[in-house]
């Protein structure tokens, strides 16, 4: 079945450091989002894409990055991570009406 | 402006009634979906239901009900007969954008449903 994945599942790491979160789908899908999840906001949406070679930054963009080298992979950096940036991150891709997301990412920033 | 309000942080209900759980919306755009997606306690995203703007029909699945009041920008989620595996936090979003390309999806802030025995 196609599915989307997300990797690691749990993340810690230190301020100032480099973390990169990876988000894989197989269905296909040209559209692609990353969303962190933070009590009392909801799902924020951080960037997205349209397609490879498409970035686009969200309403929380700031201090992360992503790139769109092939239609499956939609990877979330975080330049220098900052406590700030604690949080649960969610990856999803769609086509058509429904959203699909995957399994979660929980980073904690020490 | 917030696209997605949830004016309910939170709700109790009663094992086998029924529930409301509201969301009103803002869009210009003519062409748009609303969702309902449930997060129980172990993280992941269920989707439960969909209406489009230009469904005539409020949109049902098994016992959840979307309430499409489209002049009012309201999409309430209606849970009937209540069950304690319902008990999650529940948010209401929506899609901006025609087709597959050029989407957007919104979320609001959740409500978190406790279902008591």
């Amino acid at each position: 079945d196609a599915e989307i994945t997300q990797s690691p599942r749990h993340k810690i790491t230190e301020t100032g450091r480099q973390v990169t979160l990876a988000c894989h789908q197989t269905w296909n899908h040209n559209n692609m989002f990353w969303y962190r999840q933070d009590l009392g906001h909801g799902l924020r949406l951080i960037h997205y894409s349209y397609g490879v070679q498409d970035t686009n930054k969200g309403e929380v963009s700031d201090g992360y990055s992503v790139s769109r080298s092939n239609t499956e992979d939609l990877p979330l950096t975080l330049e220098s991570a900052a406590s700030s940036q604690t949080s649960v991150y969610f990856c999803a891709s769609s086509e058509g009406e429904k959203l699909f997301f995957g399994s979660g990412t929980q980073l904690s920033v020490l | 402006a917030q696209k997605i309000t949830q004016t309910q942080p939170g709700m109790f209900v009663q094992e086998k009634e029924a529930v409301t759980l509201d969301c009103t919306y803002d869009t210009s755009d003519p062409s748009y979906g609303l969702f309902w997606y449930k997060q129980p306690s172990s993280g992941e995203m269920i989707f439960l239901i969909y209406q489009g703007s230009y469904d005539q029909q409020n949109a049902t699945e098994g016992r959840y009900s979307l309430n499409f009041q489209k002049a009012r920008k309201s999409a309430n989620l209606v849970i009937s007969a209540s069950q304690l595996g319902d008990s999650a936090m529940y948010f209401c979003a929506m899609r901006e954008g025609f087709g597959n390309y050029g989407q957007n999806f919104v979320f609001g802030p959740g409500t978190r449903l406790s279902v008591l025995p």
